[in-house]
């Protein structure tokens, strides 16, 4: 089966730091990609998305490029701000429109903390 | 857009007791799934739904756990008896098939 590995945390930063979480995937075919956020107490939410080769997904300065001959999906922003701490997820599922599409295998998830 | 709504938000219960989950998916996704998070395992399909019918079952852990889609707007996840080991923040999720997929905020459950 599909599986999906993130650099193991936590990653502490000052603020403005630049960031670069790692994460690769194992898959048949050509997965989408995805990185959620998990703040304290909440939900995930979507941070961005690729459905396929060479394709960047980007939001809120986040950027994540499908790379598939590395096999691989890291997640950085050049300055990260304290409210930016968060644990965030990366994750491998179908390919849109396929039926077994929402059928995510999640990395292990990488705690960021972000000192003013 | 309301979002995927889940309740309760948090639920303590005692080991033996009945735990029910609910959600209500986002109208007109036709696909949910439920996923389970905790700190040893990180975050686990537990079953998906198509059209209100289970695809994939496979995650459920075991007997104890059982989910229910009865229409398109709702569905429960349901354990009985308890374990504390069942602890854990239960996710249901909903897409339409071709865009992004969207989780609810999540079900905190403490087994004492």
């Amino acid at each position: 089966g599909d599986s999906v590995t993130q650099m193991e945390g936590p990653v502490t930063l000052s603020e403005e730091a630049f960031l670069t979480i790692n994460c690769t995937y194992t898959a048949t075919g050509y997965p989408s990609l995805f990185w959620y956020v998990q703040y304290p107490g909440e939900g995930l939410q979507l941070l961005l998305k690729a459905t396929k080769a060479d394709d960047k997904g980007s939001n809120k300065g986040f950027e994540a490029t499908y790379r598939k001959e590395t096999t691989s999906f890291h997640l950085e922003k050049g300055s990260v701000q304290v409210s930016d701490s968060a644990v965030y997820f990366c994750a491998a599922g179908a390919p849109a429109g396929g039926t077994s599409y929402g059928k995510l295998t999640f990395g292990q998830g990488t705690i960021l903390t972000v000192h003013p | 857009d309301a979002g995927v709504i889940q309740s309760p938000r948090h639920e303590v219960t005692e080991m033996g007791q009945e735990v029910t989950l609910r959600c209500k998916p986002i109208s007109g996704h036709d696909y949910l799934f439920w996923y389970r998070q905790t700190m040893m395992r990180g975050l686990e399909l537990l079953i998906y739904f198509n059209n209100n019918v289970p695809i994939d079952d496979s995650g459920m852990p075991e007997d104890r756990f059982s989910a229910k889609m009865p229409n398109a707007s709702f569905s429960t996840l349901k354990i009985q008896p308890s374990e504390p080991r069942d602890s854990a923040v239960y996710f249901c999720a909903s897409t339409a098939g071709v865009d992004t997929i969207y989780f609810g905020e999540g079900s905190w459950l403490t087994v004492v």
